[in-house]
């Protein structure tokens, strides 16, 4: 099994809140993403991390922000939550190579009220 | 990458093998064919993946067309715990590309007792 975790794995909070994704990986993968999925909907790259104090933004624009300061810790924050902002949200990494395979982690459903 | 297109459903009979099939007729010379499934909304995980050659491993077996045009991911005795939504993804083998493949909307495959 992949060592990639998320937490929380569910989150009800009120809008207006600030919230932290939680994603951490003990395989020492340098490259990481965020990806968020709406149920029944395709997976859609919103933020990735190719290494320490590296982020950019996926094709999905997004109203979080996302850090990397260590190599196996890559946080998803909102900074004001609202309800457009339900979703599940999927951390994944993989290998510095270029046929690495992505590891998923079970993922966070968010849902603001 | 190249566009894939792949079947929205599919049943199989638990016991029996189950045959998934994918287009991808724009595929370049360099571009693998990778499988991933989605179990209700958890992380999608890693199958298998090839290139021009078939590919088995303990999971499934993926059939490439000898023109590369469209392939086949089988599971040789599907279970129940093989219901899943089947990601087919086409992309290079670019040290940057493993996070930002397009997953698409996949086949559900549903196994039936």
């Amino acid at each position: 099994e992949a060592d990639i975790y998320q937490t929380p794995r569910y989150l009800v909070i009120g809008t207006g809140k600030k919230i932290t994704l939680e994603c951490s990986q003990t395989m020492g993968h340098d490259k990481m993403y965020w990806y968020q999925q709406d149920p029944g909907m395709e997976l859609h790259l919103i933020h990735y991390s190719y290494g320490v104090n590296s982020t950019e933004k996926g094709d999905l624009s997004s109203e979080s922000t996302v850090s990397r300061i260590r190599t196996e810790h890559f946080p998803l924050t909102l900074e004001s939550a609202r309800p457009s902002h339900t979703s599940q949200y999927l951390c994944a990494s993989t290998y510095d190579r270029a046929s690495g395979e992505l590891f998923f982690g079970e993922g966070s459903r968010l849902t603001v009220l | 990458d190249a566009k894939t297109t792949q079947p929205p459903s599919m049943d199989c009979a638990e016991g029996r093998a189950a045959n998934l099939p994918c287009n991808h007729s724009t595929i370049s010379g360099n571009e693998y064919v990778y499988w991933y499934r989605q179990i209700h909304s958890q992380g999608p995980q890693y199958i298998i993946h090839g290139l021009k050659n078939n590919e088995t491993n303990e999971m499934a077996s993926l059939i490439i067309t000898e023109d590369r045009k469209s392939s086949t991911l089988i599971l040789p005795h599907a279970t129940l715990r093989d219901t899943a939504v089947y990601y087919c993804i086409v992309r290079a083998h670019v040290n940057t590309n493993a996070g930002k493949s397009t997953f698409g909307d996949g086949t559900t495959l549903t196994v039936k007792p």
